[in-house]
């Protein structure tokens, strides 16, 4: 099962780019890559998912290098309400149960 | 709403006792998972059915947790025997997905149950 690395948490000011970096040095040929975002008391919502180079949608980019090894979330122009923790997931797309959530990146807005 | 509901939101047992957790899906979404989140850490995978089938259950913690999903709609997810080390948000989530095929991985969570044993 692959494993992801993310910094356990960072800082940014409001209408600041935010990236935050996933570490996935085993992910396997049917991997995919997805990111969540979670507010406290609350279960994870949906932000983005891909396979290789770039996908875009109206919250976020990832960016995702040839050798698919790492994943870059970016948030553009973050305000308060993005303070939330991110999740990076791996797993291949055929294989519910092979889920694994990492402990996640803490990010914290200040105005 | 439409959303994915979880049924109670909050529930303090002692420990020994058994508990029911209910979760109801988006209505047109096929598959169904169940996750436990204890505090600081990401959500763990334990159990997922595809309608009504439970298609991994390996991963539930241990012998003392079963979930069913009896007309492939709501599911429950029992926990016998409580110990004070199942404390935690047990979180539901639902997802349309064909059977051996493709999976959207999108997942929509439900606001979860959050359980304390005494």
């Amino acid at each position: 099962l692959a494993k992801t690395t993310q910094p356990i948490s960072m800082d940014s000011y409001e209408g600041q780019e935010v990236n935050i970096t996933c570490s996935h040095n085993n992910i396997a040929t049917n991997d995919y890559i997805t990111w969540y975002q979670q507010f406290p008391s609350q279960g994870p919502r949906f932000i983005i998912q891909g396979y290789k180079t770039k996908v875009t949608n109206e919250v976020a980019s990832l960016f995702i290098p040839a050798d698919r090894k790492s994943s870059t979330l970016s948030l553009p122009r973050v305000s308060l309400s993005d303070t939330a923790v991110y999740y990076c997931l791996v797993a291949p797309y055929s294989s519910a149960s092979k889920i694994i959530f990492g402990s996640g990146t803490r990010l914290s807005i200040r105005p | 709403d439409t959303g994915v509901s979880q049924d109670p939101r909050h529930k303090i047992t002692k420990r020994g006792q058994n508990v029911t957790f209910r979760c109801d899906p988006i209505s047109e979404h096929n598959r169904l998972y169940w996750y436990r989140q204890t505090l600081g850490q990401g959500p763990e995978f334990l159990t997922y059915f595809q309608n009504e089938a439970q298609l991994e259950k390996s991963r539930l913690l241990s012998d003392r947790f079963s979930a069913e999903r009896p007309k492939g709609s709501f599911s429950t997810l029992e926990i016998q025997r409580t110990e004070q080390g199942d404390s935690a948000m047990y979180l539901c989530a639902s997802t349309q997905a064909a059977a051996g095929g493709w999976i959207y991985n999108e997942q929509f969570f439900g606001p979860g149950t959050r359980l304390t044993v005494l």
